[in-house]
Formats: structure tokens, C-alpha cells, sequence
């Protein structure tokens, strides 16, 4: 069974702070890996995508790679409360053409206070 | 404007109905999607497509049927063989050759079996 686990939330911090939200997954052949914001009521969208080893950083939002240890996060610097909705970590386990394939975690709610 | 449309939003179903979500993409992505999501829970693909008349199974396609007769529409049909139909549908699409995994997704189906 193809797996992608997240750390368990709900998530809350403060206004300004960072948020660091993890995820695991089990196929060791995965090479692409996503970063989806879904707000309450509302679909995914896309926020980062990361294909190699080490750091992609995209204004406030900095994805993490570690393929040896099967692990990706996603950091969000100067959390705003913008920022609250659930963020899904998404791996494409098939390659190939079928990157549309993904397996998603169940989300980590993260809330932003004031 | 480009884009997904799903209809309808909101559906209530009895038991032993079949229902049929639509999909309509103008984006002339040449993939569609379906996935469920469940209360608190992440994504689970039901079936995708990556050309008209071809579809494939994913991890979840027992109890449901699709088609693919033109490239823009992708419906589903859930059947009275699926056990726990009462979840959120989201259609969605991508262009074949690309690798950044951006599903763009309808605002979804929200099916309530009474």
C-alpha cells in the first residue's frame, strides 16, 4: 500500500511565526512531491512543487526534500492568518506521464491566530 | 475565463439511486480526474483519464463508472454499489506533458446519500 502521512493537527501559531508542517511517504521510487492549500468548503489549489533534494523556496513558503529519509515539509515564514486551511501533501508515486496520479495525505490543519 | 466546472454542487441521493456528477473542462488539458474526500481526510483517486474513450481505475473505483466521450467531459456515474457514497467529489484536470503535478480542480460535488 502506497502511503503519504502527515503530522497530525490540528496546527496553531501565531500571527508571525513560523509554521512547519511534515510529511512522510513510503515509496522510495517518488519523485515528485506537492504542496496543496485547501481552504474550508473549497477545492486545493497548488502552492509548491519540488522535484530534488534540499530546499525550493517561493516568497513565505519553503518546501523541503529529503528522498533518504522519505520525507518532504513545507515551512510558511511570517504566518498570516491568510495562511489558515488545510494543507495537503500530495506525491506522485507512478511516474511516468501520469503525473496527475497523486496520492494525497489526510491534510494538517493549520490555524493562524491573531 | 478557462476553467473546471462541476455541477451539481450540492446532490442528495436515496439509497439504491444512481447518480451522475458532471465535469466540463475548457482548458484543453488532454487529463481528467475524479476524487473523493471524506470528513478529515485527503484525496483518494476514483478513476482518471488521459485521452477520450481511455480510462483507468485508481484506488478506489469500485462502485463507480465514467466516461470520456469528448476531451472536455469527464462524468461520474456512483453507482447503488458503492457502500459510503456520501463524501465530497472533485473533478480535476492537467495537461499530460508537464511535471509540476498542478491539478486544476472544479469546486467540487458534495453528495449526500439519505
Amino acid at each position: 500500500q502506497k502511503e503519504v502521512e502527515q503530522n497530525s493537527g490540528p496546527l496553531s501559531v501565531p500571527e508571525g511565526a513560523i509554521a512547519s508542517l511534515n510529511c512522510t511517504y513510503s515509496d522510495r521510487g517518488s519523485q515528485s512531491f506537492f504542496w496543496y492549500r485547501q481552504y474550508s468548503g473549497k477545492s486545493p489549489e497548488l502552492i509548491m512543487f519540488i522535484y530534488s533534494n534540499g530546499d525550493k523556496e517561493d516568497g513565505r513558503f519553503t518546501a523541503q526534500l529529503n528522498k533518504a529519509s522519505q520525507y518532504v515539509s513545507l515551512l510558511i515564514r511570517d504566518s498570516q492568518p491568510s495562511d489558515s486551511a488545510t494543507y495537503l501533501c500530495a506525491v506522485n508515486m507512478y511516474g511516468g506521464t501520469s503525473y496527475g496520479k497523486l496520492t494525497f495525505g489526510q491534510g494538517t490543519i493549520l490555524t493562524v491566530h491573531p | 475565463d478557462g476553467g473546471i466546472t462541476q455541477s451539481p454542487k450540492y446532490l442528495f441521493r436515496k439509497e439504491g439511486q444512481n447518480v451522475t456528477l458532471s465535469c466540463e473542462q475548457n482548458l484543453n488539458h488532454d487529463a481528467m480526474y475524479w476524487y473523493r474526500q471524506d470528513p478529515g481526510q485527503g484525496l483518494r483517486l476514483i478513476y482518471y483519464s488521459q485521452i477520450v474513450n481511455d480510462f483507468q481505475k485508481g484506488d478506489i473505483a469500485e462502485g463507480y463508472s465514467v466516461s470520456r466521450e469528448k476531451k472536455e467531459s469527464f462524468p461520474l456515474t456512483v453507482t447503488s454499489a458503492q457502500k459510503n457514497p456520501t463524501a465530497f467529489y472533485l473533478c480535476a484536470s492537467s495537461r499530460l506533458a508537464t511535471r509540476t503535478g498542478e491539478l486544476f480542480f472544479g469546486e467540487g460535488s458534495r453528495l449526500t446519500v439519505l
